[in-house]
């Protein structure tokens, strides 16, 4: 089945430390993105990637660091220098929308919880 | 920047009720509008999508929405919701890239 797969589903991390989250999919879309999902503030953009060696900055990239090396895996780093880390993380893939992105419709993994303790 | 407002932060409603949910767009020509759904802990899955054409789009799950240009709105609508539609609701537009919401709450009572 194609899809997106993130891991791991639960993480905890000791203040300082850089954490890693996976997020691989198989469903050869272009576009890649991670959101950070917080209580009440919906999903923020943190970064994205229109092609493959290309990632963009959204909009609240600050202490957080991607890759995009492969089509189909676009890692998200979680640096010390994010001052309030603890969150839902969410990926999501996308097809091009032409002169858009994206056509709008993407698909998400199941998502990554990261706890600082 | 394009965005979506959704004033209702949580709504609760009986099983077996309707239930809408409202979206207000600020965009200059016509957008590209969306519905996902979020259930606890889980990522998030397109309801319903509206880019152009008729004004009353229908989704998964029985629900719709309708695109009203006069009042920039494009409100979910089910006419008889189920304790499963429990969720977390976003409506969202594209403006190059894809723009949430902040989300509405829906709790269903038995």
């Amino acid at each position: 089945d194609g899809g997106i797969t993130q891991s791991p589903k639960y993480l905890f991390r000791k203040e300082g430390q850089n954490v890693t989250l996976s997020c691989e999919q198989n469903l050869n879309h272009d576009a890649m993105y991670w959101y950070r999902q917080d209580p009440g503030q919906g999903l923020r953009l943190i970064y994205y990637s229109q092609i493959v060696n290309d990632f963009q900055k959204g909009d609240i990239a600050e202490g957080y660091s991607v890759s995009r090396e492969k089509k189909e895996s676009f890692p998200l780093t979680v640096t010390s220098a994010q001052k309030n880390p603890t969150a839902f993380y969410l990926c999501a893939s996308s097809a091009r929308g032409g002169k858009s992105l994206t056509t709008g419709e993407l698909f998400f993994g199941e998502g990554s919880r990261l706890t600082v303790l | 920047a394009q965005s979506v407002t959704q004033p209702d932060i949580h709504i609760t409603v009986s099983e077996g009720a309707s239930l809408e949910l409202r979206c207000n767009y600020s965009y200059g020509a016509t957008p590209y509008l969306f519905w996902y759904v979020q259930s606890p802990g889980q990522g998030l899955q397109l309801l319903l999508k509206y880019f152009s054409g008729d004004t009353l789009v229908q989704g998964i799950k029985g629900f719709e929405a309708e695109f009203k240009r006069s009042q920039s709105s494009f409100n979910l609508r089910k006419p008889s919701v189920h304790w499963s539609d429990a969720a977390e609701y976003f409506c969202a537009v594209v403006d190059y890239k894809l723009s949430f919401g902040a989300g509405t709450t829906v709790t269903v009572r038995a």
